[in-house]
């Protein structure tokens, strides 16, 4: 069974750092493409971010770009968000979710469960 | 960054009706559309992808068309557990925007 669990969420203030966890297991890791998707209280989605199966190349929302980073270490099983300088617009569940490295169309095809951060003093 | 407006923000309707939701891309991007549905505290749930493409498991009341910068996701027959919230993406290019969601009521 595929499974995308995040951690890591939590209060922290502004100007703050957090580091997000994606744990998968079920299937190759390694093989897939991996996306990090927020929500804000009562909002739609909003992409945050994708990393290529083996790290070669990054991409990230205008809005992120410069403060938050996504890596993985495909020998864990594991993605990561890196992010810093956080502002009361970052609060959010923050859903990982994998996309198959052969289709062009990025599509997220299994999401965790979300983790929530809130910015607040 | 591609914009993608999606319309209309709410529908209101009944099981068995026929319903459409829309997507306009701010600007052409072939099929490079995937559709998602998300009920309240869940997380999304991949329905279509490359615009027309059903998931496997997804029922065949759900279809999606278009090319360009035109998309529709079409539900045939509503059922009591279609009510939920839908949401287009274009994937065309990064930054990879979703629209700003249908919620679909009752």
């Amino acid at each position: 069974e595929v499974q995308l669990v995040e951690s890591g969420g939590g209060l922290v203030q502004p100007g703050g750092s957090l580091r997000l966890s994606c744990a998968a297991s079920g299937f190759a890791f390694g093989r897939y493409w991996m996306h990090w998707v927020r929500q804000g209280p009562g909002k739609g989605l909003v992409w945050v971010s994708r990393v290529y199966s083996d790290e070669s190349t990054t991409a990230y929302a205008d809005s992120v770009r410069g403060r938050f980073t996504t890596s993985r270490d495909n020998a864990k099983n594991t993605l990561y968000l890196q992010m810093n300088s956080l502002r009361a617009d970052d609060t959010a569940v923050y859903y990982c979710g994998r996309a198959p490295h052969d289709s062009a169309w990025h599509e997220i095809d299994h999401w965790g469960q979300g983790t929530l951060v809130t910015v607040s003093s | 960054d591609i914009q993608m407006t999606q319309s209309p923000w709410s529908l209101s309707a009944s099981v068995g009706d026929r319903v459409t939701i829309t997507c306009r891309a701010s600007q052409t991007i072939s099929n490079y559309v995937n559709w998602y549905q998300q009920k309240p505290g869940k997380a999304p749930k991949l329905l279509i992808h490359a615009a027309s493409t059903l998931e496997s498991g997804v029922p065949s009341r759900f279809s999606g068309s278009g090319s360009g910068a035109d998309f529709t996701l079409t539900i045939n027959s509503l059922q009591p557990e279609d009510f939920a919230t839908y949401f287009c993406q274009q994937t065309f290019y990064a930054p990879y925007t979703f629209g700003q969601g249908t919620k679909l009521e009752i």
